[in-house]
């Protein structure tokens, strides 16, 4: 199984709303990624989770808020977004480098966040 | 700071041409390197992935090589699809840290 899933697809929100985004991997991996991708962009790292200790942050703002429960999923808190903040949130995982050689990213299907 | 950059930032092509994607990177301490496919509104589909140790990576269509000294990777597909159509990334694993910096990518188009 090399599949990340992320939920939901798409996401609409107001600007004081609190919601979630949610990664899973079951390939054993133990780093995994938040990215923020505007169209027409590639992918803006902000976090990175190694064996489920925030290793990067990069500076993000406070209103995005990351979680590792275990080392199968990721969420990514989201409260009082700004309009600008309407992007595709990617999640990835891979290997740490201390795991194996070979450090493969595998990305899931992203959520469209709109904020309105 | 790493900096990677793809040329060029377009491409449209008729169908069954041979064409190559490059991508540059200015820091040589990798630890691998990555191509990966996007289609619009989409993740990322990984291609091919080559160590630092490596000189090519091949898989069906496409070849990716690897110049670590120089700073250089090109992604060659034979005999373009109209399938092929997507945006193509590059990205580098720094040899330090756990994390990917990506180029801007290669927008392309292949003409029935």
């Amino acid at each position: 199984d090399t599949e990340v899933t992320q939920t939901p697809k798409h996401l609409v929100m107001g600007m004081t709303n609190k919601k979630s985004l949610k990664c899973e991997q079951h390939m054993g991996h133990r780093a995994m990624y938040w990215y923020k991708q505007k169209a027409k962009k590639p992918p803006e790292l902000m976090f990175v989770y190694s064996y489920e200790k925030l290793s990067i942050n990069e500076s993000v703002p406070s209103r995005f808020s990351p979680e590792c429960p275990n080392s199968s999923l990721l969420n990514l808190h989201l409260h009082a977004l700004q309009p600008e903040d309407s992007a595709l949130y990617l999640c990835a995982s891979s290997p740490d480098r201390g795991q194996e050689v070979r450090v493969e990213q595998y990305f899931g299907p992203g959520t469209r966040l709109t904020v309105t | 700071k790493q900096e990677v950059t793809q040329i060029p930032a377009a491409l449209s092509v008729p169908e069954g041409e041979n064409l190559v994607l490059n991508c540059s990177f200015t820091d040589s301490a990798i630890y691998n390197l990555q191509w990966f496919r996007q289609d619009p509104g989409k993740g990322l589909t990984s291609l091919l992935l080559i160590q630092s140790s490596q000189r090519e990576q091949t898989s069906g269509r496409l070849n990716a090589s690897l110049d670590k000294s120089s700073g250089r990777s090109t992604l060659y597909i034979a005999a373009s699809q109209p399938g092929d159509s997507a945006t193509y990334l590059c990205a580098v694993f720094l040899a330090y840290g756990q994390n990917f910096v990506f180029g801007p990518g290669t927008r392309l188009s292949v003409l029935p």
